[in-house]
């Protein structure tokens, strides 16, 4: 089973464009990580963040987490044809030792 | 530094025949998972093994699925027998102790099953 849902499940933009992805969840959580997974390969981390933190940056990155919506964004900033890949977020459910990963956004940039 | 190895990268069998994935985590980490992940969906959780002994195992299908990790390093994943439903791509990823600073999993290439 999956815990979280990203949205939109593809995106398209151009290149220098912004592009945005939301994941929602069902249960409480100890934090949320960010990971982007290039066509054929594994699965790399972004980002992370707290059940405590509302807001984290990380060069052209930036997520949010509202922790009352169950809801996280991540906003990629001015775009990059090599951005183009699969981006999933994953939640550590509170009192688990475990990530539950959502179904991903596909986004593709295009030059 | 290494990062996680898997082999094989690519597997092509008949139904009812065994498989077995190899994964060699980064040094020092501790916790090692595998998961499976199938077309268009994100990864699902089999097992996850603290050093040498699997914490969690809930996900893994124990009739035909099985796991193991000697000495708290390397780990091999059996398939027997395989159905058409395993086709999938097999992930291993690993991380320091549980509770670490980061939290930040290291996955590898994945092993990628093809049952016909």
């Amino acid at each position: 089973s999956q815990q979280g849902e990203e949205d939109p499940q593809a995106l398209s933009i151009q290149e220098g464009e912004n592009a945005t992805m939301n994941c929602s969840y069902k249960t409480s959580i100890n934090n949320l990580q960010w990971y982007r997974q290039n066509s054929g390969r594994g699965l790399v981390h972004l980002i992370l963040i707290r059940s405590n933190e509302r807001e984290k940056h990380s060069g052209r990155l930036r997520v949010t987490l509202d922790t009352s919506k169950k809801s996280s964004s991540l906003l990629i900033t001015a775009s990059r044809a090599a951005d183009t890949a699969s981006y999933f977020c994953a939640t550590s459910p509170s009192g688990t030792y475990k990530y539950i990963f959502g179904t991903g956004t596909r986004l593709k940039v295009l030059a | 530094e290494a990062g996680v190895v898997q082999s094989p990268r690519y597997k092509i069998i008949e139904k009812k025949q065994p498989v077995a994935f190899w994964c060699n985590p980064i040094s020092g980490h501790n916790t090692l998972y595998w998961y499976l992940q199938n077309l268009g969906q994100g990864p699902e959780l089999l097992i996850r093994y603290e050093n040498e002994e699997a914490v969690d195992d809930s996900q893994l299908p124990k009739d035909r699925f099985s796991a193991e990790r000697l000495k708290g390093v390397d780990s091999t994943l059996k398939i027997q027998p395989a159905e058409l439903g395993d086709s999938a791509v097999y992930l291993c990823a690993s991380s320091l102790e549980w509770g670490s600073n980061t939290g930040e999993l290291f996955f590898g290439e994945g092993s990628r099953l093809t049952v016909l």
